[in-house]
């Protein structure tokens, strides 16, 4: 079990550039998130979904898109990259959404805009 | 308002004694959890424990124990005996119940508290 993966490990991408973060999980979980972490802070919601084809907005959804097709791949999309969105990036996933659900965390993406 | 307060920025402790992280937290949601997860300087986040709003006793996991305080809204993270490896950023996390009327799904995440463990 890989548990959650992301790819990315490291990007710099310039200011008005896209790019897809990749977020895969291997443990058949139905919910997944996408979560930023700005320097010295928490993580914050961008987006979250509930199962293939359903997906939601967090606290922080602007400048980004999510698609789920499948039940393994939640990924995030970044359109016309700002300097504000120079951030650590961690996807998680959840079995569900009790409140004792764990929610396991990939390694992070780190993203500088320049 | 914030709804997860940790108010001790950075701590620096000694090798082997006891450290007390403070979590303190706002819901009206009579059901909610509570999560720790430490997060090493090579950045992944580790699950560390969990306190559930109905569980009627402190949650432990090894070293770890949390203080869970509930009408004062507080849940401390206690770690016995602390090692070098304990020194990270930790934060504490609260999950709500989605059937309340509760926003978004997700956790919601502390700014954290930098713990660094002498020698």
């Amino acid at each position: 079990n890989a548990g959650v993966t992301q790819t990315p490990k490291f990007r710099i991408l310039k200011i008005g550039q896209s790019m897809t973060l990749q977020c895969t999980q291997d443990m058949n979980h139905n919910y997944m998130y996408w979560y930023r972490q700005d320097p010295g802070m928490g993580l914050k919601l961008i987006y979250y979904s509930v199962g293939a084809g359903i997906t939601d907005k967090g606290e922080v959804p602007n400048g980004y898109n999510v698609s789920r097709s499948t039940t393994e791949d939640f990924p995030l999309r970044l359109e016309l990259a700002a300097p504000s969105q120079t951030s650590v990036y961690f996807c998680a996933s959840s079995l569900g959404d009790r409140v004792f659900d764990e929610q396991f965390f990939g390694p992070g993406t780190r993203l500088t805009v320049l | 308002a914030q709804k997860i307060t940790q108010t001790q920025p950075g701590m620096f402790v000694q090798e082997k004694e006891a450290v007390t992280l403070d979590c303190t937290y706002d819901t009206s949601d009579p059901s909610y959890g509570l999560f720790w997860y430490k997060q090493p300087s090579s950045g992944e986040m580790i699950f560390l424990i969990y306190q559930g709003s109905y569980d009627q006793q402190n949650a432990t996991e090894g070293r770890y124990s949390l203080n869970f305080q509930k009408a004062r809204k507080s849940a401390n993270l206690v770690i016995s005996a602390s090692q070098l490896g304990d020194s990270a950023m930790y934060f504490c996390a609260m999950r709500e119940s989605m059937y309340s009327g509760g926003g978004a799904d997700g956790l919601t995440f502390g700014k954290g508290t930098h713990l660094i463990i002498q020698p």
